[in-house]
């Protein structure tokens, strides 16, 4: 099984600042990395698949970058809305498609 | 609207069983492979198992923690999903999420549903 490691646990960024949120893979997973955004009580939201394609309705404050086993999601300039917690999950290893353990963004 | 609806969750004990729906409505259900994914309260997110479509000739695939307890089905006549739960253990206490496999990237989610919970205790 592949393991995603997300980094860092909790993120304390000011609205209007940019966040940066890290994802490790324990072994290669290419380019086969989607990011999700979830918030309390609600499902998660697709943002990024293929490691850099924003899914639609996406705005273009978030991108993602990296392949292989180090993988970035970043956030331009941080709104009020973006505050949740960030999953990162692979697709490369079928039919085990695992999921990092997330990434809270809260205010600081 | 595009949208997907779980049902069926509930208290049941270890050992019982459980089915869940999943009812899909403006989007061309017969068209996507279709998976469940679960989270247990205060914890990550954990992929379940997928039925293809009609093309593929509704295959499935689970994972091992479910293995051989869990199946997966759908009825593209009734737009629904669904997830026959049995042998249940604590550890299966979740909210469970139906999600749409699109097109683009067969191995990412595009659309979810607000989920189901299910709480496995005696």
């Amino acid at each position: 099984e592949i393991v995603m490691t997300q980094s860092p646990a909790t993120l304390s960024v000011s609205p209007g600042e940019r966040a940066t949120l890290s994802c490790r893979a324990s072994q290669s997973v290419s380019s086969n990395l989607a990011w999700y955004q979830q918030k309390p009580g609600q499902a998660p939201r697709l943002l990024i698949y293929g490691a850099s394609t924003r899914a639609t309705g996406i705005p273009a404050r978030f991108s993602g970058s990296g392949s292989g086993t180090e993988f970035t999601l970043t956030i331009s300039s941080l709104q009020s809305e973006d505050f949740a917690v960030y999953y990162c999950q692979q697709y490369n290893n079928w039919p085990l498609w695992t999921f990092g353990q997330g990434t809270k963004v809260e205010i600081k | 609207e595009v949208q997907l609806v779980e049902s069926g969750g509930g208290l049941v004990q270890p050992g019982g069983s459980l089915r869940l729906s999943c009812a899909a409505s403006g989007f061309t259900f017969s068209d996507h492979y279709m998976d469940w994914v679960r989270q247990a309260p205060g914890k990550g997110l954990e992929w379940v198992g997928r039925t293809r479509n009609k093309a593929k000739s509704y295959t499935t695939e689970y994972a091992a923690s479910v293995k051989g307890r869990f199946t997966i089905s759908r009825d593209d006549s009734k737009n629904s999903l669904y997830l026959q739960m049995n042998s249940l253990k604590t550890e299966d206490t979740a909210v469970y999420y139906c999600a749409r496999v699109p097109y683009s990237s067969i191995g990412s989610f595009d659309l979810w549903g607000r989920g189901t919970l299910v709480t496995v205790s005696s």
